[in-house]
C-alpha cells in the first residue's frame, strides 16, 4: 500500500460545478497537509496547506483534513476553465528529521466551458 | 521576486550516458529539494539540502545519482550512467527554512533516455 493514495482521474465537470478532490493516507505521523496545482509542463504551485485536522477556506477553495479517517479533501466552488490542471495532495511530518513532501499521484481535472 | 530557475528545460540522452541538471533557488532560501516526477506520478523526493549540507538522501539511487550544493546556493544533480527508467521531470524546489511550509518549485527539466 502506498503512503498516499489519490485517484488520477481524469475528472471532467461542467463550468460552475463544485469539485471534490480527495486523498487517503496510511501514515498517522503526517501533520502538514497541502494541495498543489500543476499546469501542464509547469512545476507544482502551492494552493493551500492545513496543519493537523480541520478546515481552511481561501476564496473558492476549501481544504479539509480528517485525521481520524486519514482522509483529506479539496473543494473548488464555482469552478472555472482556468482551474483545469492536475491537483496533487502532499503531506509531511512535523518537526525533526527530513522535511520533504510525500505526494499523491495527482488528479487530472478538466472544467468544461 | 525571481522564482526557482532550472536548466536545461529539456534533455534527450542515450542510456549509459551522463547528464547534469542545474538549479538556482530563490535568493535567501536555505532549503533546497530535488524531486523526480515520472509521467502520471506525483513528485518523489530524491534529496534535501539545508544550506550546503544533506538532510535526507534516503531515496536517492546513490549508485548512479549524485547531487551537490557547494556554496549553499546553486545545486546540480547528476546521473551517471542513465537508464531508461530515469526518464522523468526533475524538479527543484526551495523554501526559506526547514520550518517553512511553502516550497516553491521550478519548471523542471524533462529528461528522456532512449
Amino acid at each position: 500500500q502506498k503512503e498516499v493514495e489519490q485517484d488520477p482521474g481524469p475528472l471532467s465537470v461542467p463550468e460552475g460545478a463544485i469539485v471534490s478532490l480527495n486523498c487517503t493516507y496510511s501514515n498517522s505521523a503526517f501533520q502538514y497537509f497541502m494541495w498543489y496545482r500543476q499546469y501542464s509542463r509547469k512545476g507544482p504551485e502551492l494552493l493551500m496547506y492545513t496543519y493537523s485536522s480541520g478546515n481552511k477556506e481561501d476564496g473558492r477553495f476549501t481544504a479539509q483534513v480528517d485525521k481520524s479517517s486519514k482522509y483529506i479533501s479539496l473543494f473548488i466552488r464555482d469552478s472555472q476553465p482556468s482551474d483545469s490542471a492536475t491537483y496533487l495532495c502532499a503531506m509531511r511530518y512535523s518537526g525533526g528529521g527530513a522535511d520533504g513532501l510525500t505526494f499523491g499521484k495527482g488528479t487530472h481535472l478538466i472544467i468544461q466551458p | 521576486e525571481a522564482g526557482v530557475a532550472q536548466s536545461p528545460r529539456y534533455k534527450i540522452i542515450e542510456k549509459r550516458q551522463s547528464v547534469a541538471f542545474w538549479c538556482n533557488p530563490i535568493s535567501g532560501h536555505a532549503t533546497l529539494y530535488w524531486y523526480q516526477q515520472i509521467l502520471g506520478q506525483g513528485p518523489k523526493l530524491l534529496i534535501q539540502f539545508q544550506n550546503n549540507g544533506v538532510v535526507d538522501d534516503s531515496q536517492l539511487p546513490k549508485d548512479r545519482f549524485s547531487a551537490e550544493r557547494l556554496k549553499g546556493v546553486d545545486s546540480t544533480l547528476k546521473i551517471q550512467p542513465a537508464k531508461l527508467e530515469d526518464s522523468a521531470v526533475y524538479l527543484c524546489a526551495s523554501s526559506l527554512s526547514r520550518r517553512d511550509t511553502e516550497a516553491f518549485f521550478g519548471q523542471g527539466t524533462r529528461l528522456t533516455v532512449v
